[in-house]
């Protein structure tokens, strides 16, 4: 059974930086894409970017691109998203989530998902 | 990058009632790369539709999926209780890919 575990909830301060984590478990982690999307408080879903854990290969969504650092952990199986310097409107719900080949390779399309990792950044 | 917009806003129905949701982009979905989730509060969106009209693994045939081009349709042919949730239609076919706003389905 494929599984996404996140890292738990965060509350941080404007200004600092933070890295929140996905596990991947039950397939082959290099084999697949594996992405971040943003969901603010109340609102829609937002696609921020991709990492194939084979060849570390990333795209961005240009909303996202030098905002956040998607990266992995090949030896560990792990996904991560990263801020450098958080600021309040960062503060979200973030979601990761596995592609399959079963319905499109490009990775744009999400078809597992972790539990979510909520974000709070407040003075 | 392709703008999504989805109608209604909120669909206010009951239990057994035909649901019908609209995603309209803003040019060609190529392939017709559209997808349809699901989500309910507190918890992670679900994959439900792929190509505009394949279901995925494990989804029931109460959910389908129409359209091409710009026009595309999630319908629930009867609404079961746990059906009443937000979905959201996501271009997959051009970069960005991108979500639209979602329609809530409300118990009426």
């Amino acid at each position: 059974e494929v599984q996404l575990v996140q890292s738990g909830a965060e509350v941080k301060k404007p200004g600092e930086s933070l890295r929140v984590s996905c596990k991947g478990s039950g397939y082959t982690f290099t084999a697949y894409w594996i992405g971040w999307v943003r969901q603010m408080p109340g609102k829609g879903l937002e696609w921020m970017g991709i990492i194939y854990p084979g060849d570390s290969d990333t795209r961005y969504s240009p909303s996202f691109k030098g905002q956040v650092t998607i990266s992995a952990d090949r030896s560990i199986d792990t996904a991560y998203l990263q801020w450098s310097s958080l600021k309040a409107s960062d503060t979200a719900m973030y979601y990761c989530a596995r592609q399959s080949d079963d319905y499109d390779s490009s990775g744009y399309l999400f078809v597992e998902w972790g539990q979510g990792t909520q974000v709070t950044v407040s003075s | 990058e392709i703008v999504l917009t989805q109608s209604p806003g909120t669909l206010s129905l009951s239990p057994g009632e035909r649901a019908t949701l609209s995603c309209r982009a803003s040019q060609t979905v190529s392939r017709n790369y559209l997808a349809w989730y699901q989500q309910k509060p507190g918890q992670a969106p679900r994959f439900l539709i792929y190509g505009a009209s394949g279901r995925a693994t494990g989804i029931p045939d109460r959910f389908s999926g129409s359209g091409s081009g710009t026009d595309f349709i999630l319908t629930i042919s009867r609404l079961e209780p746990e059906d009443f949730a937000v979905y959201y239609c996501q271009q997959y076919g051009s970069s960005p890919p991108t979500f639209g706003p979602g329609t809530k389905v409300a118990i009426k």
